[in-house]
Parts: structure tokens; C-alpha cells; sequence
């Protein structure tokens, strides 16, 4: 089945400063790739999203990379801000049926003022 | 419109007792997942629902771990004689199709915090 590997485990940059989080994964039948926010106590939100037929996605801020080839993605997030402090988990989904999603272990970005 | 719902939002047990965990997905959600998510960890794939049917049940972590879904929409999520390595948030995700070539966002609800004393 799937596997998929996040990097770093965690993060701090300076607000202003770009992040960037790596993922790999292990089965070259995943088409769908999405990227998820965490807060403190709250519920994952999903915050961009890329499909196995496009290389790149940006919207504001916050842009994702995909190299099918190397199987591998990445998010980046520039002009960080505190607000964007937070657990980033990226996810794969499983090539089948069921579209479940395999997620990475989560990246806990800090971004001090 | 609102959003996935669980509950209890906390649910603190002793162990060997059995709970149980609902979710409420987004009206006209087809598709129902639950994930696991231990402290610091990501999130763990257990069951998915497409209907009522459960066509891949194959992260439920024992046969102590089950599942249903009625009339299409609310989940629920038994754990039998709960053990203390059970403590964790239990997350319910809907999406409005998961089969095929769909690639649907899914959309989370707060989880329930799950303690096992």
C-alpha cells in the first residue's frame, strides 16, 4: 500500500521568511495530493490540493509542487505570518477505489514574530 | 450550510468498557471516513464508507474496532473493551464521492477526544 514520508517533523522561521515541507511517496498510481492545517485542538483543514496531472499550484501565498517522476511534493509557504503557525500534513491518496487518503506524520511549523 | 459533526466532543472511559463515536457528515456526503490520531502522530486510515457499505475496512486495528453507517448518513464507531493504546482523537471525514476517478476534498469534523483510564 501507499507510504508517505514528511519532512521536517518541525520548522521555525521568521515571520516574513518562506517555508518549505517535502513529502514523498510510494505508490505511482496516487493521483490526488492535498495539503492540510492544523490548529491547536482543532479539525484538519484543507488549504490547497494538487492532482497528478498538473506540476504546480499556487494560490496567494501558499503554492504546491508535484513531481510525479520522483514521487514527491512540496508545499511552500511564503511571507509567513504567526497566523500561519500551525501542524501542515500533507496526504496522498491511495490508487483505487476508495480515494482514502494515506497521510505524512505533520510538520510543526513555528513562525516567530 | 453546516458542516461534519461528532460526537462527544471528549469521552473519557475505563478500560474494558465499550464505547461508541458518532459522526454526522455533510448532507449528501456519499463517501465517510474515520481516521486515528494519536498524540503528535498523523492520521490513521480505519474504514470507509461508500453508501452503507464498508468496501475497505482494512485499518480497523482488531476485531475489537467496529463500524456502521445507516441510511447513508450517520457513522458510528464501536470499540469494544477498550484498552488504554486506544486513547486517541478519532476523526470522521465525508467527501461527496469517493470511488472512481474522484478527486474529492475531504472535509474533517472536530474529532473525538477518546481517554482511556
Amino acid at each position: 500500500g501507499e507510504n508517505v514520508e514528511q519532512h521536517p517533523s518541525t520548522l521555525s522561521v521568521q515571520e516574513g521568511d518562506s517555508a518549505v515541507i517535502k513529502c514523498t511517496y510510494s505508490d505511482s498510481a496516487s493521483n490526488y495530493f492535498p495539503w492540510y492545517k492544523q490548529e491547536l485542538g482543532k479539525r484538519p483543514q484543507l488549504i490547497i490540493d494538487i492532482r497528478s496531472n498538473v506540476g504546480e499550484k499556487k494560490d496567494q501565498r501558499i503554492a504546491v509542487t508535484l513531481n510525479k517522476t520522483a514521487k514527491h511534493f512540496s508545499l511552500h509557504i511564503t511571507e509567513t505570518q504567526p497566523e500561519d503557525s500551525a501542524v501542515y500534513f500533507c496526504a496522498a491518496s491511495e490508487g483505487g477505489a476508495t480515494n482514502k487518503l494515506i497521510f505524512g506524520t505533520g510538520t510543526l511549523l513555528a513562525v516567530q514574530p | 450550510g453546516a458542516g461534519v459533526s461528532q460526537s462527544p466532543s471528549n469521552k473519557v472511559t475505563e478500560k474494558g468498557k465499550d464505547v461508541e463515536l458518532r459522526c454526522d457528515p455533510i448532507s449528501g456526503h456519499t463517501a465517510l471516513y474515520w481516521y486515528r490520531q494519536s498524540l503528535g502522530q498523523g492520521l490513521e486510515f480505519l474504514i470507509y464508507f461508500q453508501g452503507n457499505s464498508a468496501p475497505d475496512k482494512s485499518g480497523l486495528p482488531s476485531d475489537r474496532f467496529s463500524a456502521e453507517r445507516t441510511g447513508g448518513s450517520v457513522s458510528t464507531l464501536t470499540i469494544q473493551r477498550t484498552q488504554q493504546e486506544d486513547s486517541a482523537v478519532y476523526l470522521c471525514a465525508s467527501s461527496p464521492r469517493g470511488s472512481g476517478d474522484s478527486y474529492n476534498e475531504q472535509f474533517f469534523g472536530p474529532g473525538t477526544r477518546l481517554t482511556v483510564l
